[in-house]
């Protein structure tokens, strides 16, 4: 079974702060997504991360997939107010199509 | 404005009832996927439409039943409601049958009191 573990559950930090938010599973994905949502609406995603060892930049945000495809991570530099919401990283299973897998989220707040 | 539509915003019903939840995708994404999100379980998959017909499905109740109709409109039908199915209800649209990224539509709280 495919599954996509998110690490921390839960976040607080203060405006400036730096963090990063892990995304792990034992299994291989073709790609992997991360996703923002806030109270309310649904998740909007942020990127799309397709070849082993790929880093992609916005702005603050840096994503990084793992060179065996069984990871990534999500790290925020001088972390804003304006970040805080529900950080969920999504994979497509393996011969079902465009069925997506999500992680259980990182609720991530920012203090002033 | 995401471009996916999703009506109703709220939807409060008795245990017993059935709702029917409704989704217009992106003006040109072929693909509807529905997805169920409680606190306990996160996002949950429950099928996927692509240009009318069922693509992929996930651990959808047999009390549970969608459509996708030639405007591309997909409709989620829930019946014999229990308390237990009170969640947000999310539909999402891309363009193809793969995926390389959702767009969602902002969702259906639904109550069942």
């Amino acid at each position: 079974t495919q599954l996509l573990e998110q690490s921390p559950q839960f976040l607080s930090i203060q405006e400036g702060e730096n963090l990063t938010v892990y995304c792990n599973s034992s299994s291989v994905f073709s790609s992997l997504q991360w996703y923002r949502q806030e109270p309310g609406e649904g998740p909007v995603l942020l990127v799309t991360v397709v070849t082993g060892g790929e880093v992609k930049k916005l702005k603050r945000l840096t994503f990084q997939f793992g060179d065996a495809r069984k990871d990534s991570s999500l790290h925020i530099t001088a972390a804003q107010p304006g970040d805080t919401g529900l950080y969920l990283c999504a994979g497509p299973r393996t011969g079902q199509g465009g069925k997506l897998i999500f992680g259980q989220g990182t609720e991530l707040s920012v203090k002033p | 404005d995401s471009g996916v539509t999703q009506t109703p915003k709220h939807l409060i019903t008795a245990t017993g009832q059935r709702v029917t939840l409704r989704c217009s995708p992106r003006s040109g994404d072929l693909s509807v996927y529905w997805y169920q999100q409680s606190l306990d379980q996160g996002l949950q998959f429950l099928i996927q439409y692509y240009n009318g017909e069922e693509r992929a499905k996930g651990n959808i109740l047999e009390r549970f039943s969608a459509q996708q109709f030639p405007d591309l409109h997909s409709e989620l039908n829930l019946s014999s409601l229990e308390l237990g199915d009170s969640a947000l209800y999310f539909c999402a649209s891309s363009v193809g049958v793969d995926n390389y990224g959702y767009t969602f539509g902002s969702g259906t709280r639904l109550t069942v009191v």
